[in-house]
């Protein structure tokens, strides 16, 4: 089956700027979460949906939001980019329910901001 | 707060086994996992911990201690692909929730 599916793979951007990057998970499953990956900060979780509800949220500030569509493809849009917003973009789908016994990671999008 | 917390690096030869351990601050979560991700790739899992105790899968194994707050990933026979950034994350629950809050990364280099 064919797995989770991140584009674009590389962006640049400049300050001030927005970005949407797209997400589509495994076909079937529900639940998509993104996380944002620096050298100095890891894997650190941005939020998730479910059914096209955000259920969960991390520390992260109100320029970092996303949509779930009823096909459960996701989007994740950063507004008024900052250089520290320069990163790897992981979106990581799994099947349903509260438990996340495994998760599928797409290949990712490096954003940089310059 | 939750934490977890990882060596930076560790350094083995083909061949041998290495151990690389997890120690977390946290509660309430469902089981504990590992991830291996190569050089800015996707993450990829590797195994599951729902239950004290140790699991195998191939060359890897993983184990958990809740009342110790401890795990650890076991990488037996190591190969030079095996080279690579490991994760332990746990699967966080209550209320309607779905997430995983990951370690600060193993970065792993087997040497010839």
């Amino acid at each position: 089956k064919a797995g989770v599916t991140q584009t674009p793979r590389y962006l640049i951007k400049t300050r001030g700027q927005q970005v949407t990057l797209s997400c589509s998970p495994i076909s079937g499953h529900r639940s998509v979460s993104w996380y944002q990956q620096t050298p100095g900060q890891g894997l650190q979780f941005l939020f998730e949906y479910f059914s096209e509800t955000q259920r969960n949220k991390g520390n992260f500030p109100g320029r970092f939001s996303g949509r779930q569509f009823s096909n459960s493809r996701s989007e994740m849009n950063v507004s008024t980019l900052e250089l520290g917003d320069s990163a790897l973009y992981l979106c990581a789908s799994s099947l349903t329910g509260e438990e996340v016994t495994e998760a599928f990671f797409g290949q990712g999008t490096r954003l940089t901001v310059v | 707060g939750q934490s977890l917390e990882q060596p930076s690096e560790v350094t083995a030869v083909e061949g041998a086994i290495v151990q690389i351990n997890c120690t977390y601050q946290t509660s309430g979560f469902y089981g504990l996992s590992w991830y291996q991700q190569h050089d800015g790739g996707a993450p990829t899992f590797l195994s599951y911990n729902a239950l004290d105790g140790l699991e195998e899968t191939g060359r890897f194994s993983s184990f958990l201690s809740r009342s110790d707050s401890y795990g650890y990933l076991l990488l037996q026979e190591l190969q030079m692909k095996d080279s690579a950034s490991y994760f332990c994350a746990v699967s966080f629950h209550g209320g309607a929730t779905n997430k995983l809050i990951f370690g600060t990364g193993t970065l792993l280099a087997v040497q010839p």
